[in-house]
């Protein structure tokens, strides 16, 4: 099974900061790695697939990047609506795995 | 609009069996993978199974293989998730998934999620 690291497990920053996520397959997935928002009590909402494709209606502050094993999602400038929990999954074979998230809070 | 209801949660006791499902909506259901996937309290998100849009290929997690059988009823837009041998660590909200395919890699990854159903499985 392929896993996926992300770090960190969490971060605090504030409104208009730069954030940077990082997620790390256990072995080249290409770029078959997807990017998921999560808020409490709310199912995932799709953010970004083949690592750097923006989902249809996700803002352009969202950005994606990397191929093989290493990945990173950036947010340009957090808003308020941007606190939450980020996954990253890999689909590039069976199983299919998710990192084990990162929660961004408010600094 | 694309809608997934999922129903079919519920608290039940481990040993016991308990079949969710998924209405599909707003699009044709038909032409579409999908998948399950489990979020235990506090947890991290965990891919259960996924189906071919005319059942060819189904998959599972090995946690689950056994016990769990997808299914779809594609003349009722309608996804289906059997549990038998519930365990407590089966304790999650079950997500239905849409899986979208796109050209440039010829592969699909996970658009749409439902609201999920919460099963609680305790003595």
């Amino acid at each position: 099974d392929i896993q996926m690291t992300q770090s960190p497990s969490s971060l605090s920053a504030s409104v208009g900061d730069r954030v940077t996520i990082t997620c790390r397959a256990s072995q080249a997935i290409s770029n078959y790695l997807a990017w998921f928002q999560q808020k409490p009590g709310k199912a995932p909402k799709s953010l970004i697939y083949a690592a750097s494709n923006l989902q249809s209606g996700v803002p352009s502050k969202f950005s994606g990047s990397g191929s093989g094993t290493d990945f990173t999602l950036t947010i340009s400038s957090l808003q308020p609506e941007d606190f939450a929990t980020y996954y990253c999954q890999q689909y590039n074979s069976y199983p299919l795995t998710f990192g084990g998230g990162t929660k961004v809070e408010i600094k | 609009e694309v809608q997934l209801v999922e129903s079919g949660g519920g608290l039940v006791k481990p040993g016991v069996s308990l079949r969710l499902s998924c209405a599909a909506s707003g699009f044709t259901f038909s032409s579409y993978k999908m998948n399950w996937v489990r979020q235990a309290p506090g947890k991290g998100l965990e891919w259960v199974s996924s189906i071919s849009s005319s059942t060819t290929y189904i998959y599972y997690a090995d946690s689950v293989k056994g016990r769990f059988t997808i299914s779809r009823d594609n003349a009722k837009n309608s996804l289906y998730l059997q549990m038998n041998s519930l365990r407590a660590e089966d304790t999650a909200v079950y997500y239905c998934v849409r899986d979208l395919y796109y050209d440039l890699q010829a592969s699909y990854y996970f658009d749409y999620w439902g609201q999920g159903t919460l099963v609680t499985v305790s003595s």
